[in-house]
């Protein structure tokens, strides 16, 4: 069964930093795209950050370059993001997703939730 | 790269048909066939329901369908039952890179 799994969400005060982890099984995530997506409550979905299959291209949203950095590792068929500089705006459901052109984002994790607050 | 442009609701009696509108620019939505459409119940993750503009992933109603005209994709739920009641949301390639864009949301209600 293909399946991601996040982890790492939680409180932060404004400033602090965070790492999520999203841990794939059925499947190699070296073999494909992959996604972090996120969503504040009740509001819609918003993508963040990609990695291709190679991991040699990363792409941002304007609204974390330059403080989130997705990464890989794939002896653990594990993917990360690691956010810094975190803000209230940030505040949100970090989904990690698979998928890509042309086929869409076909798996999604359940999600983690991220709360960034004084 | 703005959001996509959604109605905020639709509805239908079930046995009908509802169609929600995704109206982008031409860097997006008219300029490439990389449409997708994602159904979310609430409290859910996200599920794929169409991807290149009409395409339906294994498993996926034929129930539901996409098509495309200019700069305005469109998804059609036909035969509304109660358990498409659920948000959907439409994507796109923003000029055919890995940029994405996502739509701003339909509520669709089951009358």
């Amino acid at each position: 069964e293909v399946r991601l799994v996040e982890s790492g969400g939680g409180l932060v005060q404004p400033g602090g930093s965070l790492r999520l982890s999203c841990a794939a099984s059925g499947f190699t995530v070296s073999n494909y795209w992959m996604f972090w997506v996120r969503q504040i409550p009740g509001e819609g979905l918003v993508w963040v950050s990609d990695m291709n299959k190679d991991g040699t291209n990363t792409m941002y949203a304007d609204s974390v370059k330059g403080r989130f950095t997705i990464s890989r590792d794939n002896a653990k068929n594990t993917l990360y993001l690691q956010m810094n500089s975190l803000r209230a705006e940030d505040t949100a459901v970090y989904y990690c997703v698979r998928g890509g052109l042309p086929a869409g984002l076909d798996c999604w994790g359940q999600g983690t939730l991220v709360t960034v607050s004084s | 790269q703005s959001a996509l442009t959604q109605p905020p609701s639709a509805s239908g009696s079930p046995g009908q048909s509802v169609t929600i509108s995704c109206t982008g620019t031409s860097s997006d939505v008219g300029g490439y066939n990389y449409v997708s459409w994602y159904q979310q119940h609430p409290g859910k993750a996200p599920k794929l329901m169409i991807y290149e503009v009409t395409k339906r992933p294994s498993g996926v109603p034929d129930r539901f369908s996409g098509s495309k005209s200019g700069n305005t994709a469109s998804l059609t739920v036909s035969g509304l039952q109660a358990e498409d009641e659920a948000d959907y949301y439409c994507c796109s390639s923003y000029a055919g890179s890995d940029i994405y864009v996502f739509g701003s949301g339909t509520k669709v209600t089951v009358l």
